[in-house]
């Protein structure tokens, strides 16, 4: 069973458009949901996360758009630019505790192409 | 600020032949530090975790081993490596306290 799914492989986008990704989870004690970057050869950067209790979170052109209720989110990337072609994965963890264990799980990635 | 270097950048190994990958974390006491594998093009999935110096848990078995010598070191082996052990290595550090975890820049390893 998927617990994380990323409803797109991949995405083609012109630039200055707005690229949307999406994003559901199976799983209702999931609480953190961060959002990595991965360019080809390179560890994946954390771009922007948000909590269970939030249903928006903006940083920049970056904007995650959740809803508890359906179990989805989506992430917004305003004014696409060519830099922004690469592997976005949605991600999810929780319940929060300080066990250390804090398993993260992935969906499988959204490759995102901005056509200059 | 806290950097994370792992080594080596990648390997070309044979089948059969013994695995040492290491990952070393500068600036940050005592962080919590993972192991994934990510095969080409695919996701990312965790191997392993630990919480302090010697110890260990597994997340999923794939006939490697890990270990914490030092607060700052965190080590990925395996004595024979598989085929399928061919895929991208990375270490991931997170803080006490805070649910998001930061990536290294991996290590490419390549089986045949």
């Amino acid at each position: 069973q998927q617990q994380v799914r990323q409803s797109s492989q991949s995405l083609t986008v012109w630039e200055g458009e707005t690229a949307i990704l999406n994003c559901s989870y199976e799983n209702s004690a999931f609480d953190y949901f961060p959002w990595y970057q991965q360019f080809p050869g390179e560890g994946p950067a954390l771009l922007i996360a948000i909590r269970s209790v939030s249903d928006k979170k903006e940083d920049g052109r970056f904007t995650i758009f959740f809803n508890k209720r359906e179990k989805n989110l989506s992430l917004h990337i305003k004014d696409s630019q060519p830099g922004d072609s690469a592997t976005y994965f949605c991600a999810a963890s929780g319940p929060s505790h300080d066990s250390g264990y804090n398993k993260l799980t992935f969906g499988k990635g959204t490759v995102l192409l901005v056509s200059p | 600020a806290q950097t994370i270097h792992q080594w080596p950048v990648a390997e070309i190994k044979a089948v059969g032949s013994p695995l040492s990958l290491g990952c070393t974390i500068k600036g940050k006491s005592s962080p919590n530090l993972y192991w994934y594998w990510q095969a080409t093009g695919g996701t990312l999935q965790q191997l392993f975790y630990s919480i302090t110096v010697g110890q260990v848990e597994s997340v999923v078995q794939l006939n490697l081993s890990a270990s914490r010598p030092k607060d700052d070191q965190f080590i990925l082996s395996t004595e024979k490596l598989l085929l399928s052990h061919s895929g991208f290595y990375l270490c991931a550090w997170r803080d006490w306290g805070d649910d998001t975890q930061y990536f290294g820049p991996g290590t490419r390893l390549l089986v045949l």
